[in-house]
């Protein structure tokens, strides 16, 4: 198992520029999240998506929008970049909470993301 | 409000001595709680949690933590610190419903003297 994929790995954008990060999880999971992380804030979170189909907006949601496109995937958009939005992303999963994995969340490797 | 504090950014202990991270937080009720490590360019990885019973948790690469109700706080120790421990450490809480959203504190970074 990959476990939580992201792509890509490092991005530098212009402002104004648009693009996406892609998320991707093997593990059957039904909740997904995008967090941000900045130094000395920990991670906050952008958006999540309990289930297929749904999406909630989280702390930092504003900028950003998501794409819940099938039960592996969760994407991130950036439409108009800004140089706030640099930072590190982050995706997670987790499981169903009575099965395994239920009461954990499993983070990707994270996207470097530099708007100019 | 919900908060998580770490109130150290920066700890470094010896090779080999003990280890101490605290974690207070701020919840309507019992919540989940974790601890979660990151080592430099990586992602996060989930040392322990805690959701009911024992107080005491123990969790991967010898670390424990200890959940203490009457203090809000849930710190995270080790005996005997390596220096393979060096990474930034990070305490969360959750709630115990569906959309289970992870509220992260700030982190605090340990550094290891040989």
């Amino acid at each position: 198992n990959a476990g939580v994929t992201q792509t890509p790995k490092f991005q530098v954008l212009k402002t104004g520029q648009s693009m996406t990060l892609q998320c991707a999880q093997d593990m059957n999971h039904n909740s997904m999240y995008w967090y941000r992380q900045d130094p000395g804030m920990g991670l906050r979170l952008i958006y999540y998506s309990a289930s297929e189909g749904t999406t909630d907006k989280g702390e930092v949601p504003n900028g950003y929008n998501v794409s819940r496109l099938n039960k592996r995937e969760f994407s991130l958009r950036l439409e108009s970049a800004a140089p706030s939005q640099t930072s590190v992303y982050f995706c997670a999963s987790r499981g169903n909470p009575r099965g395994w994995g239920g009461n954990e969340q499993f983070f990707g490797p994270g996207t470097r993301l530099t708007v100019l | 409000a919900q908060s998580v504090t770490q109130p150290d950014i920066h700890i470094t202990v010896s090779e080999g001595a003990s280890l101490e991270l605290r974690c207070n937080y701020s919840y309507g009720a019992t919540p989940y709680l974790f601890w979660y490590v990151q080592s430099p360019g990586q992602g996060l990885q989930l040392l322990l949690k805690y959701f009911s019973g024992d107080t005491l948790v123990q969790g991967i690469k010898g670390f424990e933590a200890e959940f203490k109700r009457s203090q809000s706080s849930f710190n995270l120790r080790k005996p005997s610190v390596h220096w393979s421990d060096a990474a930034e450490y990070f305490c969360a809480v959750g709630p115990m419903d569906s959309s289970y959203k992870l509220i992260f504190g700030s982190g605090t970074r340990l550094l290891v003297r040989p």
